[in-house]
């Protein structure tokens, strides 16, 4: 079964300084990685979506993927203190649109 | 963008109790998704639908059940509530192999 496994578990940057975080799986074959944000009492807000080895970009938001490495990167360009929430790293397991999630790391973004 | 709504917002129950929590999203789509997070684990995967009537069994389905009555509602089940439920319910839902929309979340507490 897919592991996944994020770090660090929290992350305090201060506003307009690059915050990066790191995702690692076991199953190198999966489709495709996503990162999702979690707003304190809130639902899940995808922000990226990544299927092949490189970088994605969506905003301010970018993905590294590195499949023989095993691991998936999230970089918040310019971060605002309305950034601050859990970012959860999520795996498809193939067909059926099925996601195993990492615990999340929280990130906390001073003004 | 969207819609999926989960109803109720907070619940509590008893050990033993009899709890139906609902998921309805309007934008016609197929997949159908419970998921559970609980603090340490992540979200984890309950129960899918690929459609009205279909069900799948997700990675944590004991205790639980669900049931698919129509494009846009998914219900789970708990028959017999037990402590070790008390966790934060997500319903979502997805027409392709991309984007997975949330729902709010039911806080469900089994005293």
């Amino acid at each position: 079964q897919q592991k996944v496994q994020q770090s660090p578990e929290s992350l305090t940057v201060s506003e307009g300084a690059m915050a990066s975080l790191n995702c690692t799986f076991s199953d190198g074959t999966s489709d495709n990685f996503r990162w999702y944000r979690q707003h304190s009492g809130k639902g899940l807000e995808m922000l990226v979506s990544i299927f092949s080895d490189g970088e994605k970009e969506e905003g301010r938001f970018t993905a590294h993927l590195n499949r023989a490495s095993l691991h998936v990167s999230l970089h918040i360009r310019e971060p605002q203190p309305s950034d601050s929430a859990v970012y959860l790293c999520a795996v498809n397991q193939g067909a059926g649109n099925k996601l195993t999630f990492g615990i999340g790391t929280r990130v906390l973004v001073r003004p | 963008e969207a819609a999926v709504t989960q109803s109720p917002r907070n619940k509590v129950t008893v050990t033993g109790g009899n709890v139906t929590l609902s998921c309805r999203q309007t934008n016609s789509h197929n997949y159908m998704y419970w998921y559970r997070q609980d603090t340490g684990h992540g979200l984890r995967l309950i129960h899918y639908s690929y459609g009205a009537g279909n069900l799948q069994i997700g990675d944590v389905p004991d205790g639980y059940k669900a049931t698919r009555t129509t494009q846009e509602d998914f219900f789970l089940l708990l028959e017999l509530a037990s402590p070790s439920q008390t966790s934060l319910y997500f319903c979502a839902s997805s027409d392709n192999n991309e984007r997975l929309f949330f729902g709010h979340g039911t806080k469900l507490s089994v005293l």
